[in-house]
């Protein structure tokens, strides 16, 4: 069974750092990319970065680009997000969501519960 | 990097059939075949239900389908049943490694 388990979530102060995990079993983690999506409750999904299997392709929102890193380490079948200079906006719960394929394109079939990221002083 | 453009809400009684589109751009839907489609009731992570334009996953219901023409994409569920009342995004691939969803649609089942 493919489990995502995300976690690192807190409350934090404006432009502090914050790092998200995500721990992944149920599936041969390096042959899929990994995604971070996430929901300020009540309002709609937003893409925040995606990265292949192999870390050779990585893609950040807009949103987020500079502030943000994402990682993985496939030995660990973990995903991370660090997560710099965090704003008010950034306040939102952050799914870890599986790519059906490799590359990282082909649509997330596997999404965590979520972790919720609080950005207030 | 816009999100891609979706009703706020649509609407239909059991035993119908509704369409919700995803309009973008050239950049994204109109260049890729590969838009997904998602599920996601109130509480719950989203489920996937199309991917790449018109391949529905395994356990996925044949009563949703998805079709492309030009910039929009569209979702359509056949024989509306009540536990599809949900909240419905659209997601495309707009190159260099970019992903960008549409903002969500709100299915009533009446």
């Amino acid at each position: 069974e493919v489990q995502l388990v995300e976690s690192g979530g807190d409350l934090v102060q404006p432009g502090r750092s914050l790092r998200l995990s995500c721990a992944a079993s149920g599936f041969t983690f390096d042959d899929y990319a990994m995604h971070w999506v996430r929901q300020v409750p009540g309002k709609g999904l937003e893409w925040v970065s995606g990265i292949s299997w192999n870390s050779g392709s990585i893609g950040y929102a807009d949103s987020v680009k500079g502030r943000f890193t994402i990682s993985r380490d496939n030995a660990k079948n973990s995903l991370y997000l660090q997560m710099n200079s965090l704003r008010a906006e950034d306040t939102a719960l952050y799914y870890c969501a599986k790519d059906r394929d490799y590359g990282g394109n082909s649509g997330f079939d596997y999404w965590g519960q979520g972790t919720l990221v609080t950005v207030s002083s | 990097q816009s999100a891609l453009t979706q009703p706020a809400s649509v609407s239909g009684s059991p035993g119908q059939s509704i369409t919700i589109s995803c309009t973008g751009t050239r950049s994204d839907v109109g260049n890729y075949d590969l838009v997904s489609w998602y599920q996601q009731h109130p509480g719950r992570a989203p489920k996937l239900m199309i991917y790449e334009g018109t391949k529905r996953p395994s356990g996925v219901s044949n009563r949703f389908s998805g079709s492309k023409s030009g910039n929009t994409a569209s979702l359509t569920i056949s024989g509306l049943q009540a536990e599809d009342e949900a909240d419905y995004y659209c997601c495309s691939y707009a190159g260099s490694n970019i992903l960008v969803f549409g903002g969500g649609t709100k299915l009533t089942v009446l």
